[in-house]
């Protein structure tokens, strides 16, 4: 059973608009929420969220959680042909059996997104 | 710094073949993971390691897969005989105790068993 699901799983847009993607999770003993972009190769960090309420923003993008819904969005506005990559979301679960161990992120599908000019 | 650094890029062999993955974390870092990213089933944890040690490999799919760190800058995961269904993309990742949950991951290796 998943526990991060994102959505939607594919998207086309033109250049120059907005788009929201959508990250929903449920675990217990919720530390913070990643956001990652993953062009041809390795995933590269965005965004952190681990308290609700809070904008994060980094020039076009911008994400936002909410603890109570569980969830979490990733804005990017005026998208740009470069923004075209798959967009992963991931939860910091606690350490898994027994409890030894650290804390690990678990990932969503990601959303591929696609800017066409 | 160099950033988590994995080798081979490209590694395409026949069914029933030894692969051997290549990585080292970021120095500094004292936690590696490695994943396994699959257009079905997304990215997925197999195994993680702290100080060399591994905590966790309820991911490894089976015991056609292992892997070691034999010291603090180096990890191998390999896959002793290797099958069609492995073919996948391979992250290594690293990060350090005490700072964020963030990983940071190297570029990946692309596996296909043919």
């Amino acid at each position: 059973e998943d526990k991060v699901v994102q959505s939607p799983l594919s998207l086309v847009v033109h250049e120059g608009d907005t788009v929201t993607l959508n990250c929903s999770y449920e675990v217990t003993n919720f530390r913070s929420l990643l956001w990652y972009k993953q062009e041809k190769k390795a995933p590269t960090f965005l965004f952190m969220l681990t308290s609700s309420g809070i904008e994060k923003k980094s020039g076009r993008l911008s994400s936002i959680l909410d603890k109570k819904e569980l969830f979490s969005i990733l804005n990017i506005t005026a998208t740009q042909t470069g923004d075209s990559a798959i967009y992963l979301c991931a939860v910091v679960l606690p350490p898994s059996g027994s409890g030894a161990g650290s804390y690990q992120l678990t990932f969503g599908k990601g959303t591929k997104l696609s800017v066409i000019p | 710094d160099a950033g988590v650094i994995q080798s081979p890029r490209h590694e395409v062999t026949e069914m029933g073949q030894e692969v051997t993955l290549r990585c080292k974390p970021i120095s500094g870092h004292d936690y590696l993971f490695w994943y396994r990213q699959t257009m079905m089933r997304g990215l997925e944890l197999l195994i993680y390691f702290n100080n060399n040690v591994p905590i966790d490999d309820s991911g490894m799919p089976e015991d056609r897969f292992s892997a070691k760190m034999p010291n603090a800058s180096f990890s191998t995961l390999k896959i002793q005989p290797s099958e069609p269904r492995d073919s996948a993309v391979y992250f290594c990742a690293s990060r350090e105790t005490g700072g964020s949950e963030k990983l940071f991951f190297g570029s990946g290796t692309q596996l296909s068993v043919l």
